[in-house]
C-alpha cells in the first residue's frame, strides 16, 4: 500500500512556483521519498527522489522536513507542459542487486493555467 | 536510445480472445516491470524480472495473466483468455540494477480494450 498522502488535486498559474506537498509520516529511516509525474496519456516519468536532504536538479526542487514526515515538490516556474499527475512515494534504497517496488498512491492532479 | 518500446498502441479485442502485449527495455537494463492501470485502482505492479528471471508476480491477478521473458532484449505479458475488465493501459518499464537512484523508464503503454 501507498505510504503516503497527497492532495487530489492543485491549480497553479503559469510562470509561477508549483509547491506540491506530500506526507509520510510513517516513513522509515531508509526509504528514500521519489517523486513521478504523469503527463496524461504517458508512462510515468521519475522526477527526482531524496533522503534527508534536499535536492535540486533540473526539473525541481525537493524539500524534506527534518522530521522526515513530509516533503514539497517545488516547480519554480511552471509551465503549461507541466500539467500532469504527481506521484510522491516512499521506498527502501537498494543500492546493489536489487530492485525494490513502486507503489503509486492517487498522485495529486496538477493543473498549470495559463 | 530509444526508450522501452511498446506495442501494440492500442488493442482491442472481444471477450474470450487471447491477447499479447511486448515490450522491449532499454538495452543494458537489468530490470523490466509490467504495471496495468485503470481509473478504479490506479498504476498497478504485476510482475517485475530481473535478469530475464520473474522475481515477483504477486500483483498478477489471476491465472489468465502470464508473463515471460525470453532474452533482455524482449518481454510478453499475455492474457488468455481476456475479460471485458481486464481493459486498461498496461505500461512497461525497465532499471538499471546498480543505479542509485534506480530510475524506473516507462513506455508509452498499450491501451487494451476487450468487448
Amino acid at each position: 500500500d501507498a505510504k503516503t498522502t497527497q492532495p487530489t488535486s492543485m491549480d497553479c498559474a503559469e510562470g509561477r512556483a508549483a509547491n506540491l506537498p506530500c506526507n509520510h509520516s510513517t516513513i522509515s529511516g531508509n526509504e528514500y521519498v521519489y517523486w513521478y509525474r504523469q503527463i496524461h496519456s504517458q508512462g510515468p516519468q521519475y522526477i527526482i527522489h531524496g533522503l534527508k536532504n534536499n535536492e535540486t536538479n533540473e526539473m525541481a526542487s525537493l524539500i524534506i522536513t527534518e522530521d522526515r514526515k513530509s516533503s514539497t515538490l517545488i516547480l519554480p516556474h511552471a509551465t503549461l507542459r507541466d500539467t500532469a499527475v504527481y506521484y510522491c512515494i516512499v521506498r527502501v534504497e537498494v543500492i546493489q542487486g536489487g530492485s525494490e517496488k513502486l507503489v503509486f498512491g492517487k498522485g495529486t492532479k496538477l493543473t498549470v493555467n495559463p | 536510445d530509444a526508450g522501452v518500446i511498446q506495442s501494440p498502441r492500442h488493442e482491442v479485442t472481444e471477450m474470450g480472445q487471447e491477447v499479447t502485449l511486448r515490450c522491449k527495455p532499454i538495452s543494458g537494463h537489468d530490470y523490466l516491470f509490467w504495471y496495468r492501470q485503470t481509473m478504479m485502482r490506479g498504476l498497478e505492479l504485476l510482475i517485475y524480472f530481473n535478469n530475464n528471471v520473474p522475481i515477483d508476480d504477486s500483483g498478477m491477478p489471476e491465472d489468465r495473466f502470464s508473463a515471460k521473458m525470453p532474452n533482455a532484449s524482449f518481454s510478453t505479458l499475455k492474457i488468455q483468455p481476456s475479460e471485458p475488465r481486464d481493459s486498461a493501459v498496461y505500461f512497461c518499464a525497465s532499471s538499471l540494477a546498480l543505479a542509485v537512484y534506480n530510475e524506473q523508464f516507462f513506455g508509452p503503454g498499450t491501451r487494451l480494450t476487450v468487448l
